[in-house]
């Protein structure tokens, strides 16, 4: 598993009230990221750290933010979960090669808006 | 805009045939191209690259292939076992981006 550890596992929270994810990884890779897996869509980007507060937007990061204040810790933060942020939530970092990626995946956070 | 198409459809098969899955992309111009194996409630797991300049790859009973005109991976599993039962995901990457995209994933059912 790459030594990638994300937290809570499942979490059940109330629309409009805030939401932070934890991804923590041990091995001290430079790039990390958060993606979300709905059924129909498959894994969609949210946001990725390529370093200490280096931070970027993916493909569907609107209603999220990221901070990055350590190498080991990406924090994904809902300001104000809606029902559309029901989702599974996956942590990854990469391991570049010769300008290629090997990404390993966190066990996931199955979050639930309510 | 860019796409990446996996059979949305189970594949369903006999244990001890050979099990072929596909992912066809479009507007992407992919350096590397990744397979990937995820079971029910866990994260994905990287399973083989190939770059664009290679045509095949293997390992152990597993092959990908890689067409850069037709747009499209092929991704073997052969002397299937039930075991092998889970959602396989392909991914793309341009050179450099160090940012994976994924498909959608396939089932693959294997029955004993």
């Amino acid at each position: 598993d790459a030594g990638i550890t994300q937290s809570p596992r499942h979490k059940v929270t109330e629309t409009g009230t805030p939401v932070t994810l934890r991804c923590h990884q041990t091995e001290n890779h430079r790039y990390m990221y958060w993606y979300r897996q709905d059924p129909g869509h498959g894994l969609r980007l949210i946001h990725y750290s390529y370093g200490v507060k280096d931070t970027d937007k993916g493909e569907v990061s609107d209603g999220y933010s990221v901070s990055r204040s350590k190498t080991e810790d990406f924090l994904l933060t809902l300001e104000s979960a809606t029902s559309s942020q029901t989702s599974v939530y996956f942590c990854a970092i990469s391991i570049p090669g010769q300008m290629n990626t090997e990404a390993f995946f966190g066990q996931g956070t199955r979050l639930t808006v309510v | 805009s860019q796409k990446i198409e996996q059979n949305s459809e189970a594949l369903n098969i006999q244990e001890g045939k050979t099990a072929t899955l596909t992912c066809n992309y479009t507007n992407y111009s992919p350096a590397y191209l990744q397979w990937y194996r995820q079971d029910p409630g866990r994260g994905p797991v990287f399973l083989l690259l190939i770059r664009e300049n290679e045509k095949e790859k293997r390992k152990e009973r597993l092959k990908v292939t890689f067409d850069t005109t037709l747009k499209q991976s092929l991704f073997h599993i052969t002397a299937s076992q039930p075991a092998d039962s889970a959602t396989y995901l392909c991914a793309l990457e341009s050179g450099g981006s160090y940012i994976p995209t994924f498909g959608r994933g396939t089932s693959l059912i294997v029955h004993p």
